[in-house]
């Protein structure tokens, strides 16, 4: 079974400067995707960015950026000049990649990191 | 393009009742998947839809059920409601083939 695993509960961060939440996750997967999605106060789940298992190269989504290590199973979110806006709950999740038989699969998720941006 | 919606946003239910969710994907998806979000036990995975057959199912009971119809929409049931069931309950949809998932707002449920 696959897990994923959020060590930081909490993070506070000032604004303008970066912050980098971590994430690792277990699996005997070979062909997978990560994802960091960010969930307001009262406000809905969205992605941040994804990143397919065999692509070596690091996903990049304007201040956000991760650092994947295959080998270590570990898949950090940077975020960098940190805003207000930025404030959340930051879930990292995995997904096996699809088999066929009908199923998309399901996101697999860590507990969650609350970020709070300061001003 | 409208994003996935849920109705009803809030609902408060009574031990033992029966509660029913609906989703509505985005226009063109035909995935469908609940998860169900508690403080205690964070994200878990309901169970899956795709062309109204249940493709996928996580470790929850049988109290736990779901449908989908030829328009996508899909709706998930819970029967005899426990306390434990109180949580926020989200939908997420996806086109066929695409990794990403879309989340709705949310369903909270309360149950006294």
């Amino acid at each position: 079974a696959q897990t994923v695993t959020q060590s930081q509960p909490e993070m506070s961060v000032q604004e303008a400067e970066t912050v980098t939440l971590s994430c690792t996750y277990d699996t005997s997967e070979n062909n997978y995707y990560l994802f960091w999605y960010k969930q307001p106060p009262s406000r809905q789940m969205i992605l941040v960015i994804r990143q397919e298992a065999y692509k070596q190269q690091n996903a990049t989504e304007n201040r956000f950026s991760v650092n994947f290590q295959k080998a270590a199973k570990s898949f950090s979110l940077k975020i960098s000049d940190s805003q207000l806006g930025d404030t959340a709950m930051y879930f990292c999740a995995f997904m096996k990649a699809p088999r066929g038989g009908g199923s998309q699969g399901n996101l697999i998720f860590g507990k969650g990191t609350k970020l709070s941006v300061k001003p | 393009k409208a994003g996935v919606t849920q109705t009803p946003r809030y609902l408060i239910k009574t031990r033992g009742q029966q509660v029913t969710l609906s989703c509505s994907p985005i226009s063109g998806h035909r995935s469908v998947s609940w998860y169900q979000q508690t403080p205690g036990q964070g994200l878990q995975f309901l169970f899956e839809y795709f062309s109204e057959t249940q493709r996928n199912k996580g470790n929850f009971p049988g109290r736990f059920s779901g449908r989908q119809f030829s328009n996508s929409r899909s709706e998930m049931n819970v029967s005899t409601l426990e306390l434990g069931d109180s949580a926020l309950y989200l939908c997420a949809s996806s086109r066929w083939g695409g990794n990403e998932q879309f989340f709705g707002p949310g369903t909270r449920l309360t149950v006294l």
